[in-house]
C-alpha cells in the first residue's frame, strides 16, 4: 500500500520563477495538507484541501496557491519565487480534516531558490 | 492561540542511554489532541503517538514512553536504552478539536536527537 508520494524530490529555481509541486495521497485518504519546513524549523501549515476546495489556510501570501483533483491528488503552486521560499515542502494526507486525524506525510520536495 | 514549545534544540547521547524529549503546549481549549512525529534523514514525518486531552494515562510502546501531564501542560517523550536508529528530529504537535479550534496541528520546532554508537 503506497503512502504519500511527492514529486519532484528536488528542484532548483531562480527568483521570480514559478514552481508546481505534486502530491498523491495515501490510498483511502481524501484530505491533503501542505506544509513548508525551513531548515531547522518545524512544519508550517500552508493550506488544506478537501472535496477539491481549500478548507483552511495558514499565514502564507497569495503567491501560494493549490488545487485538489477528483482523485484527491493535489498540487502546490508558488509564483514569483523569493529566496525565502527555499524549504522542504511536505504534503500530508488524512481521512477527513478533524484535528484528531493522524497525518501521513510524504518525503517532501526540496526547493532551492537562487 | 495554540502553541508548542520544544526547548531542546539538540540532544546528544551514547547508545543505551535513556533520553527524554520535552514538549510544553498552550491552548485555551479543553478538548485537544497531542501528537509526536519522528523525522528521519529521509524527510518524511512518521507518526508515533496521539493523545486526547481527556486521557492522561501514560503510554508505553516498547522502548518508547510518553508522560502526559495537564497540570503542567506537558507531553514528554522518553526513549529507553537509545539506539543509533533513534537518531532523528522529533516533533511534538497540538491540534484543537473542531468545536474549539482551527483543526490544523501546530508543530514545535523539533528536537534533534543524535545517538552515538
Amino acid at each position: 500500500d503506497a503512502g504519500v508520494t511527492q514529486s519532484p524530490t528536488h528542484l532548483i529555481k531562480t527568483r521570480g520563477q514559478q514552481v508546481t509541486l505534486r502530491c498523491s495521497p495515501k490510498s483511502g485518504h481524501d484530505t491533503v495538507s501542505w506544509y513548508q519546513q525551513a531548515l531547522g524549523q518545524g512544519p508550517q501549515f500552508i493550506f488544506q484541501y478537501y472535496e477539491e476546495e481549500e478548507r483552511q489556510r495558514g499565514n502564507f501570501p497569495d503567491r501560494f496557491s493549490g488545487h485538489q483533483f477528483p482523485n484527491y491528488s493535489s498540487e502546490l503552486n508558488v509564483n514569483a519565487l523569493l529566496l525565502g521560499d527555499s524549504a522542504l515542502y511536505l504534503c500530508a494526507s488524512s481521512a477527513g480534516f478533524s484535528g484528531a486525524n493522524v497525518l501521513t506525510f510524504g518525503a517532501g520536495s526540496r526547493l532551492t531558490v537562487l | 492561540a495554540q502553541k508548542v514549545t520544544q526547548a531542546q534544540t539538540e540532544i546528544s547521547v551514547v547508545e543505551k542511554e535513556d533520553v527524554t524529549l520535552d514538549c510544553v503546549y498552550e491552548t485555551r481549549d479543553t478538548t485537544y489532541y497531542l501528537f509526536w512525529y519522528k523525522q528521519p534523514p529521509s524527510g518524511e514525518l512518521v507518526f508515533l503517538i496521539r493523545r486526547n486531552s481527556f486521557d492522561e494515562q501514560n503510554e508505553i510502546s516498547g522502548r518508547y514512553s510518553w508522560n502526559f501531564q495537564k497540570s503542567t501542560s506537558s507531553f514528554n517523550f522518553t526513549i529507553t536504552a537509545s539506539q543509533v536508529v533513534d537518531s532523528a528530529v522529533y516533533f511534538c504537535a497540538l491540534s484543537e478539536a473542531p468545536s474549539g479550534g482551527s483543526y490544523i496541528p501546530t508543530f514545535g520546532r523539533g528536537t534533534s536527537l543524535i545517538v552515538h554508537p
